[in-house]
């Protein structure tokens, strides 16, 4: 099955400074790789998702890359702010209808004011 | 909020006993997943669902059971054979929509074994 491996675990940045997170998958099939935020005791949500087809997206201070030949793809959030501050997981899907997403282990993010 | 409701919150539980908890949604999604939370940990697939009264095992699906009678409910039970149960648990959902990839997740329940 798929393997989606995550780093770093913790990351501490600056306020205004970048934060970069990168998740590798082992699954080829994979064509379709969310970003989910979760802050303390609450659900994930998702903040950005990207399809094999493509190679970079963004949405305001958020981006991701994929790199289908090295089966890895980072999450890029700039001008860092403290609500930024989550655990933030990767995640890839094997194509089928229902989609199942294998998870990252996650990154502790904490921006320092 | 997301349309996916999850109860109870907490929950607490004696070895032994099995626990039954409920995740609902009205966002007429088609597909539904349960999966497990542990501290530092990510998200492991316990069970997925996606037409009723059909379901299929996740990764760590020993020690838990499903059903899905209703397209809106996917209850989760807890059976003692799970030996390890303290853990969060989140509820999600999906579309076979095009485009409709994203899964929604549920506020999650807090079980614990006393």
């Amino acid at each position: 099955g798929e393997n989606v491996e995550q780093h770093p675990s913790t990351l501490s940045v600056q306020e205004g400074d970048s934060a970069v997170i990168k998740c590798t998958y082992s699954d080829s099939a994979s064509n379709y790789f969310p970003w989910y935020k979760q802050e303390l005791g609450k659900r994930p949500q998702l903040i950005i998702d990207i399809r094999s087809n493509v190679g970079e997206k963004k949405d305001q201070r958020i981006a991701v890359t994929l790199n289908k030949t090295a089966k890895h793809f980072s999450l890029h959030i700039t001008e860092t702010q403290p609500e930024d501050s989550a655990v933030y997981f990767c995640a890839a899907s094997i194509s089928g209808s229902a989609r199942q997403l294998t998870f990252g282990s996650g990154t502790q993010l904490t921006v320092l004011p | 909020d997301g349309g996916i409701t999850q109860s109870p919150k907490y929950l607490f539980r004696k070895e032994g006993q099995n626990v039954t908890l409920s995740c609902e949604q009205n966002l007429n999604h088609d597909a539904m997943y349960w999966y497990r939370q542990d501290p530092g940990q990510g998200l492991r697939l316990i069970y997925y669902s996606q037409i009723v009264n059909d379901f299929q095992k996740g990764d760590i699906a020993e020690g838990y059971s499903v059903s899905r009678e209703k397209k809106e409910s996917f209850p989760l039970t807890v059976t003692s054979a799970q030996k390890n149960p303290t853990a969060f648990y989140l509820c999600a959902s999906s579309s076979f929509q095009v485009g409709g990839n994203e899964q929604f997740f549920g506020p999650g329940t807090r079980l614990t074994v006393l």
